[in-house]
This record gives C-alpha cells, structure tokens and sequence, in this order.
C-alpha cells in the first residue's frame, strides 16, 4: 500500500519565478493538505481540498493556490517566488470523516534565489 | 491564533533513558484532536499516537506512553528505555473541525538527541 508521495524531492527556482509542486494521498484517503514548514519551524497549514474544493485555508496570501483532481491527487502552486518561501512543503492526506490522522509525504524542498 | 507550546527546543538523553517531551496547547474548542509526529532527518512526518478531548484517560503503547490533562491544556509525551533510532524532531499538533476542514497547529518542536 503506497503513502502519500510528493514530485519532485528538490526544487531551485529563482525570485519571481512559479513553481507548481505535486502530490498523490494515501490509498483511500480523500483530503489532501498543505503546509510549509520552514527551517526549524513547525509546518504551517496553507489549505485543504476535498471534493476538488479548497475547504479551509491558513493565512497565506494568493499567490499561493491549488487544486485537486478527481483521483484525488493534488497541486501546489506559488507564484511571484520570494526568497521567503523557501521551505519544505509537506502533503497530507486524511480521511474527510471525523478526526482522523494525517499521513505526510517525504516533502519537497524549495530553495528560491 | 490558538498556540501550541513546546517549550523545550532541544533534548540530549542517554540510551535507556526515559525522556519525556511537553506540550501546551490553548483552544476556545470544547471538541478538538491532539496528536504527537515524529520527524527524522529524512524529513518525513510520522505519526505517533492520537487523543481526542473527551478522553483523558492516559495509555502507553510499547514504549510510548502519553499525559493528557485537561485543566492545564498539556499533553505530554514519553519515550522509555531511548534508543539512538528515536533521535529526531517531535511534534505536537491539534486538530480542529473548522470551516469544513480539519486543520493541524503544530508545535515548534522539540529535537530529540539519545547518544550512546
């Protein structure tokens, strides 16, 4: 049974530029999330999608958008790249029900120049 | 914004020892989630236990065992007997309904070093 898996691991892109980072949940699960957990942080809630809406969002501004397709998978994309939005950015999948765990992927590691 | 507290950045243990990690969280939510992640170096977020707000009752589970007390919104966390293997970063979170979603508010975390 695979778990939740993200592309690419790495990433280097420079100011200004956009980048869209892909994830695929957990067999099963529905709900796909996003946080950026940057250096020495704990991650940070940027949005979840279910039923390829966004259900809840963090405080983080536009440029910063998704989406899920009918597979359930999902995108991240941030625009107008700032050095402030290096990070690592985890997925997670859940079930939609109840208060059920969070299974995270391995993360891609953006570096912005 | 409703806080979760890991007061200690960084642990240093000797094998076999019991370490126990802290956790405070604040939340106007009577209904809510906490759950303790662990991540290794690798930097993959795991999964350790899960609490609901309705049960307090304390378990353990191998050598994982967990405080949850209400009255002082702290939800503890203990490793017996440390291996080298636990070294890494732990997190605590709390998981709310809200707006349709179920969100995380992670902790800071807590770095977790057990040398031989």
């Amino acid at each position: 049974d695979a778990g939740v898996t993200q592309s690419p691991t790495h990433l280097i892109k420079t100011r200004g530029q956009q980048v869209t980072l892909r994830c695929s949940p957990k067999s099963g699960h529905d709900t796909v999330s996003w946080y950026q957990q940057a250096l020495g942080q704990g991650p940070q809630f940027i949005f979840q999608y279910y039923e390829e809406e966004e259900r809840q969002r963090g405080n983080f501004p536009d440029r910063f958008s998704g989406h899920q397709f009918p597979n359930y998978s999902s995108e991240l994309n941030v625009n107008a790249l700032l050095l402030g939005d290096s990070a690592l950015y985890l997925c997670a999948s859940s079930l939609r029900t109840g208060y059920n765990e969070q299974f995270f992927g391995p993360g891609t590691r953006l570096t912005v120049l | 914004a409703q806080k979760v507290t890991q007061a200690q950045t960084e642990i240093s243990v000797v094998e076999k020892e019991d370490v126990t990690l802290d956790c405070v969280y604040e939340t106007r939510d009577t209904t809510y989630y906490l759950f303790w992640y662990k991540q290794p170096p690798s930097g993959e977020l795991v999964f350790l236990i899960r609490r609901n707000s309705f049960d307090e009752q304390n378990e353990i589970s191998g050598r994982y065992s967990w405080n949850f007390q209400k009255s002082t919104s702290s939800f503890n966390f203990t490793i017996t007997a440390s291996q080298v293997v636990d070294s890494a970063v732990y997190f605590c979170a709390r998981g709310v309904l809200t707006g349709g979603g179920n969100k995380l508010t992670f902790g800071t975390g807590t770095q977790l070093k057990v040398e031989l």
